[in-house]
């Protein structure tokens, strides 16, 4: 179940260096997924997503690896900047519905 | 670039009483969603709509939630009889596709029950 007061892992990196912020998802039958990211007191902002049909998507900076063997979904941010300090959460969705069902959240620190 | 809106972005109440939240989807969707994200913990889905109705709802939309588009623009979330546990903030979204791909969400309104 849900806990209180979610903990927050947190990736602290050097400005300039590349981010790889890891999820993991439950639901083999999920076959879509998002990354999001959450500045303080703002809603969700879309970076990228990526269907089950594919392993890489590529945007501006940013890379979405899925690997459906483990389950497991990777946002990779090349050339981090300090604008990039968030709280970055996946989600996923499957074909039965239109629900996101988020993830816990990680918070990416990003020293100057 | 367009976006959602929602409005107020807080909302102070006292318990019991009813509170209605605003929305405005970006103008060509046709989706729209309302998830919850009570402090620190995750954001957690409670409605979609589409067509007037609702297409999908979780465990937590009760009968003291309900869901509207009183016009061509506005979706808006009422919630009868607040308690304190409806404390959060409030996302609005919306989408362009029925697989509810690209959901695109609003700054929030912050609840807080007294």
């Amino acid at each position: 179940g849900e806990s209180v007061g979610l903990h927050l892992p947190t990736l602290s990196v050097q400005e300039g260096d590349n981010s790889i912020i890891n999820c993991a998802y439950s639901n083999s039958a999920s076959d879509y997924f998002i990354w999001y990211k959450q500045e303080s007191g703002k809603g969700p902002q879309f970076i990228i997503d990526i269907r089950s049909n594919m392993d890489k998507r590529q945007g501006q900076r940013v890379t979405v690896l899925l690997n459906k063997t483990v389950k497991h979904l990777s946002l990779q941010i090349a050339a981090t900047q300090p604008g990039d300090s968030a709280v970055y959460f996946c989600a996923e969705k499957n074909n039965a519905g239109n629900m996101l069902t988020f993830g816990g959240g990680t918070r990416l620190m990003v020293k100057p | 670039e367009p976006e959602v809106t929602q409005t107020p972005s807080h909302q102070v109440t006292q318990m019991g009483q009813e509170v209605i939240l605003r929305c405005v989807p970006i103008s060509n969707h046709l989706y729209f969603y309302w998830y919850r994200q009570i402090l620190g913990q995750k954001v957690e889905f409670l409605v979609s709509f589409y067509n007037n109705e609702i297409s999908e709802k979780s465990e937590i939309f009760d009968d003291q939630f309900s869901v509207e588009r009183p016009d061509g623009s506005n979706f808006t979330l009422k919630i009868r009889s607040t308690k304190l546990e409806d404390s959060a903030m409030y996302f609005c979204a919306s989408s362009v596709y029925r697989t509810g791909d690209e959901q695109f969400f609003g700054p929030g309104t912050r609840l807080t029950v007294l």
